[in-house]
């Protein structure tokens, strides 16, 4: 089984619509990131967690909010949903624990706003 | 502000060629790491390798090499005889540090990324 999975993997919806994408992992990290992927600029940082009660936000956070339901459930969530937020969204996991940060990321969830 | 920067956005080889695909960094950080990544057609990521700044030792893993230059903020990776099946996109990545310490703040900045497509 994945040690992160996303939900949905795919989705299609459209312009206004309220939107939740879920990230779970089951590798016992503490730390949690979002990040959204479009072409030709790589991954950008939207919202991180280090723990439950810590969250910030990141480098495009605009249009976007988070909560961290457990240690192991962040959800990123689009309140009004527009069509440049097409794009290929990350969640990732790292370890505080070590001095480095090896992020560990899911599968990917492709969203389409219409 | 960090900033990663992978000057080619494409790659065209036919197999068995060699391929160095370019990353060059900024950061006031004197402990940072930095990463490479690889994202197939499937779209997942897939980690290759990490290096701290004190080790300046260069990697090779199979066909995979890196080579890591402090003094012209450059980490640098190489495919060997390149295959069809290194054909994806790759993403270079900086993580910067909270203190002297080394500790990881945890947050990756990337690249824009290189496709490398390999030709049968």
């Amino acid at each position: 089984d994945a040690d992160v999975t996303q939900t949905p993997r795919n989705r299609i919806t459209k312009t206004g619509k309220r939107i939740m994408l879920e990230c779970s992992q089951t590798k016992g990290h503490d730390r949690m990131y979002w990040y959204r992927q479009d072409p030709g600029l790589g991954l950008r940082l939207i919202y991180y967690s280090f723990d439950v009660k810590d969250i910030n936000k990141g480098e495009i956070s605009d249009g976007y909010s988070v909560s961290r339901q457990a240690q192991a459930k962040f959800s990123l969530s689009l309140e009004s949903a527009i069509p440049n937020q097409t794009a290929l969204y990350f969640c990732a996991t790292s370890d505080s624990s070590g001095g480095y940060n090896e992020q560990f990321f899911g599968p990917g969830t492709r969203l389409t706003v219409l | 502000a960090q900033k990663v920067t992978q000057a080619q956005t494409e790659i065209s080889v036919v197999e068995k060629e060699d391929v160095t695909l370019d990353c060059v960094y900024e950061t006031r950080d004197t402990t940072y790491y930095l990463f490479w990544y690889k994202q197939p057609p499937s779209g997942e990521l897939v980690f290759l390798i990490r290096r701290n700044s004190f080790d300046e030792q260069n990697e090779i893993s199979g066909r995979y090499s890196w080579n890591f230059q402090k003094s012209t903020s450059s980490f640098n990776f190489t495919i060997t005889a390149s295959q069809v099946v290194d054909s994806a996109v790759y993403f270079c990545a900086l993580s910067e540090t909270t203190n002297a310490g080394g500790t990881s703040y945890g947050k990756l900045t990337f690249g824009q990324g290189t496709i490398l497509t390999v030709h049968p």
